[in-house]
């Protein structure tokens, strides 16, 4: 039961325009989500987060936003960049785990076309 | 930001032995650290919750005796998969949490023959 989903398991986009990456979640108990990068032979590295209680975080080019009705959320990236291409996941925690154990998706892998 | 490692980065052995793997926070201390699992095409999968000087935690379906854990110190985590089969083949990565932030180590390739 894959209880967090990315469904496009690949994306190109051009540099400089806007990469949105989508994740779908089924437990309406996780209230934490989290976006991981990941290179080839690297571990994923932390991104950007947001709590249940925001529909939006933003830092610097990247913008996380949740639709809780939706059990949906996205991330953004503009302008993309060339360093940006990578395997992006989504993450999610529940409050009772103290927001440490995380439920992963399957991975977005972003491609930047120069 | 903090650095964990893994060591090996890959290991190949023969189906029956036993495989040790090891996760090390560099440059800070961790209670508790993370060991996930990774197939082809597959979301990371929680297998195991170590905590230091205490027993690991192990998610549904996953077994004790299989996957042992050890956390014996504050910067490292032991994952040895005891009696390796094929279908044990596969990315195994660990985190180490720093506050409420997990780091994540650059992973180790399993290949059981």
């Amino acid at each position: 039961d894959q209880q967090v989903k990315q469904n496009s398991p690949s994306l190109s986009v051009q540099e400089g325009r806007i990469s949105i990456l989508n994740c779908d979640y089924t437990n309406s108990m996780f209230d934490y989500f989290l976006w991981y990068k990941k290179y080839p032979a690297e571990g994923p590295t932390f991104l950007i987060s947001i709590s249940s209680i925001k529909d939006k975080n933003e830092d610097g080019r990247f913008t996380v936003f949740l639709n809780k009705s939706a059990k949906h959320l996205s991330l953004h990236i503009v302008p993309s960049q060339p360093g940006d291409s990578a395997v992006y996941f989504c993450a999610a925690s529940e409050a009772n785990f103290g927001n440490e154990k995380l439920t992963f998706g399957t991975g977005t892998r972003l491609t930047i076309i120069p | 930001g903090a650095v964990v490692s893994q060591h090996p980065s890959w290991v190949i052995c023969k189906s029956g032995t036993s495989v040790k793997i090891e996760c090390r926070s560099l440059d800070f201390q961790a209670t508790t650290m993370f060991w996930y699992r990774q197939f082809p095409k597959q979301s990371l999968m929680l297998m195991a919750t170590s905590n230091e000087g205490s027993k690991a935690t192990y998610e549904q379906g996953v077994e004790k005796d299989k996957f042992l854990i050890n956390h014996a110190s504050l910067t490292l985590s032991t994952l040895t998969v005891t009696s390796a089969h094929p279908e044990d083949s596969s990315f195994y990565i660990c985190s180490a949490l720093r506050g409420q932030q997990a780091f994540f180590g650059p992973g180790t390739r399993l290949t059981v023959l």
